[in-house]
């Protein structure tokens, strides 16, 4: 079963606009990690946030995680069509060797 | 570097007919995963790799899975009397310790399977 559920499932937007995505999971975890994939082929990392952390940032991309909550965002700013895809958060727990993906958030930059 | 590479990038069989899908890790990674993808889905997990030895098979779906890998380097996942459900892009992933760790997987393209 999957471990994390992202909200919304699809999202369209336009090109200088904000896009966020939410994921919730619901064990305890060591961190969560958030992926994008290209039209349904190999998965590349974007960002990792530690479960004791709270807020992350990287370029135009910005991660929170709220662990009482089990949930986390990803928010990419000044969206630009390049960032069409689809992201997954992806969540490493306990002792599990594997990472527990998501169903994923489809994101449309329009033009 | 070379990332992940995975061969073939993709295979159409006919139902009940055996494959064989490769994945080539990042050199020096010890950790090497595979995962399913059904369209419009999510990654499952299938079965993970400590050098050559499997500790997690747990996401392995039937006995017509297996898998193996050399040292190291390359893994082959078999699926044998393929049937219409097994279609799906299978990807493989490397790190470069045990997951658990904190560590980012390094994903291949994948193989999309088609199964008739």
């Amino acid at each position: 079963s999957q471990q994390g559920e992202e909200d919304p499932q699809a999202l369209s937007i336009q090109e200088g606009e904000n896009a966020t995505m939410n994921c919730s999971y619901k064990t305890s975890i060591n961190n969560l990690q958030w992926y994008r994939q290209n039209s349904g082929r190999g998965l590349v990392h974007l960002i990792l946030i530690r479960s004791n952390e709270r807020e992350k940032h990287s370029g135009r991309l910005r991660v929170t995680l709220d662990t009482s909550k089990k949930s986390s965002s990803l928010l990419i700013t000044a969206s630009r069509a390049a960032d069409t895809a689809s992201y997954f958060c992806a969540t490493d727990a306990g002792s599990a060797r594997q990472l527990t993906f998501g169903s994923g958030t489809q994101l449309t930059v329009l033009p | 570097g070379a990332g992940v590479s995975q061969s073939p990038s993709n295979k159409v069989t006919e139902k009940g007919k055996d494959v064989e899908l490769r994945c080539d890790p990042i050199s020096g990674h010890t950790a090497l995963y595979w995962y399913r993808q059904r369209l419009g889905q999510g990654l499952e997990f299938l079965i993970y790799f400590q050098g050559n030895s499997a500790p997690d098979k747990s996401g392995l779906p039937s006995d017509r899975f297996s898998a193996e890998r050399t040292g190291e380097s390359v893994s082959t996942l078999t699926i044998q009397r393929t049937q219409q459900e097994d279609s799906a892009v299978y990807l493989c992933a490397s790190s470069p310790r045990r997951s658990g760790r904190g560590d980012t997987q390094y994903f291949g393209p994948g193989t999309r399977l088609t199964v008739l």
